[in-house]
């Protein structure tokens, strides 16, 4: 079975503050998503990667960045947290590079920021 | 920019009943995948549709895909307490997905 992990299910941040979000999947996949789900929104791509070191920008980036270092993991970093970023943070992954294949979530972190 | 729309955005159904949420996109997609949600849980794979006017069941659950592969949905027979959540659907943009808004279900029993 395919696991995917993030680091914290609930978050409490001050405005302003540093924020990282990790992600560590173990099936070798390719590919890396971070999402936002808000209530009539769905699922918001911020970011996703499909190799090490390699990234590109999804729909809503402002405000965040990422990091892959390695295969398993994938870091989403608030630079400065703002209200507005309180959400719901869904990490994602897929097997294929270049092809869209299904995609297995990690169980979330609900992030607040105060 | 490709966008894919799904409604309703909310349905509450008696338990028995049927229930459909339907999906539409702005062009042509190569597939369509759609995803359950369940409350305080994380969206799980359902199933991939690729062929025009394809159409799959998993139990009580009938998907389809529409002969100009822009739209499809997935209606749920004699619904149960089991099946609340909320339902997406996805399409390709290259090589990532673009989901759906998502349609809440909620069945009072």
């Amino acid at each position: 079975d395919v696991k995917v992990t993030q680091s914290s299910r609930y978050l409490v941040k001050r405005t302003g503050e540093k924020v990282f979000l990790e992600c560590v999947q173990d099936m070798d996949h390719e590919n890396m998503f971070w999402y936002r789900q808000d209530p009539g929104l769905g699922l918001r791509l911020i970011y996703f990667s499909y190799d090490v070191k390699m990234k590109e920008k999804g729909d809503i980036p402002e405000g965040y960045s990422v990091s892959r270092e390695k295969k398993e993991r994938f870091s989403l970093i608030l630079e400065s947290a703002s209200t507005n970023q309180t959400s719901m943070y869904l990490c994602a992954s897929s097997a294929l590079a270049g092809e869209t294949d299904t995609q297995y979530f990690g169980p979330g972190t609900r992030l607040t920021v105060l | 920019g490709q966008q894919v729309m799904q409604i309703p955005q909310y349905q509450h159904v008696q338990e028995g009943e049927d229930f459909t949420t339907y999906c539409n996109s702005s062009t042509t997609l190569s597939n369509i995948q759609w995803y359950k949600q369940r409350p305080g849980g994380h969206p799980v794979f359902l199933i991939q549709l690729v062929k025009s006017g394809e159409v799959k069941k998993q139990k009580r659950l009938t998907f389809q895909f529409g002969e100009a592969k822009k739209n499809s949905s997935l209606h749920i027979t004699a619904t149960q307490t089991t099946d609340v959540g909320t339902y997406f659907c996805a399409g390709p943009r290259g090589n990532k997905l673009v989901f759906g808004a998502g349609t809440i279900l909620r069945v009072k029993s």
